[in-house]
């Protein structure tokens, strides 16, 4: 019944690596979106995507970069992964604009880099 | 952009009623939103209200919207271990697909 799915839930690197966070949702979903979350600063939006191919950057790109290749698959890109990228990172997803809905939520990442 | 504000941390003995608050400031939202996490889980949408309403009831949980005063509340009633949680409000401006989100209220429920 899992309709948001984060391929790891853990994952530890080393600063400077390059880091694919991947996320793919089976609800035939328009909008897509990254967010860290961190101890009170609640979420903060990455990157978001409202069509394959599109992006936008949210409130904190910098460091990030992201791929929509396939309706499904949003993926979040760490070019060179730093120690103050340590988070927990949420992947979302919506149908439309509008929608009463809201996101539909993976289970979240927590990513550490050493 | 939009914020919302919400306080960070509630204390509740196990069967009192939980009310959580949160104050949004984009009076255009369409929607408004309660999710509830879970230690070490995605977010949940618990539940959502429109706008043009001044309460929902659903269960346990009561939300009630002062458009006026841009609050909205989460009340749960009888509150139970499994509760305990980080609940986020957050806001959908009209027209827009972005979820504002407040930094969240942990809530710790003690018996």
């Amino acid at each position: 019944d899992v309709k948001v799915t984060q391929s790891s839930r853990y994952l530890v690197k080393r600063t400077g690596e390059k880091v694919f966070l991947e996320c793919v949702q089976d609800m035939d979903h328009e909008n897509m979106f990254w967010y860290r979350q961190d101890p009170g600063l609640g979420l903060r939006l990455i990157y978001f995507s409202y069509d394959v191919k599109m992006k936008e950057k949210g409130d904190i790109p910098e460091g990030y970069s992201v791929s929509r290749e396939k309706k499904e698959r949003f993926s979040l890109i760490l070019e060179s992964a730093s120690t103050n990228q340590t988070s927990m990172y949420l992947c979302a997803s919506s149908f439309s604009r509008g929608s009463p809905y809201g996101y539909t939520f993976g289970s979240g990442t927590r990513l550490t880099v050493v | 952009g939009e914020d919302v504000e919400q306080s960070l941390f509630l204390s509740v003995r196990e069967g009192d009623s939980s009310v959580i608050n949160c104050t949004y400031t984009d009076s255009s939202s369409t929607y408004l939103y309660w999710y509830k996490q879970e230690p070490g889980a995605g977010l949940q949408l618990l539940t959502y209200i429109f706008s043009n309403m001044d309460m929902k009831q659903d269960q346990r949980l009561t939300v009630l919207l002062n458009k006026k005063d841009k609050h909205l509340s989460l009340r749960i009633a009888d509150t139970q271990t499994g509760d305990s949680a980080i609940y986020f409000c957050a806001e959908i401006p009209r027209g827009d697909y972005k979820l504002s989100f407040g930094a969240g209220t942990t809530v710790t429920v003690r018996a």
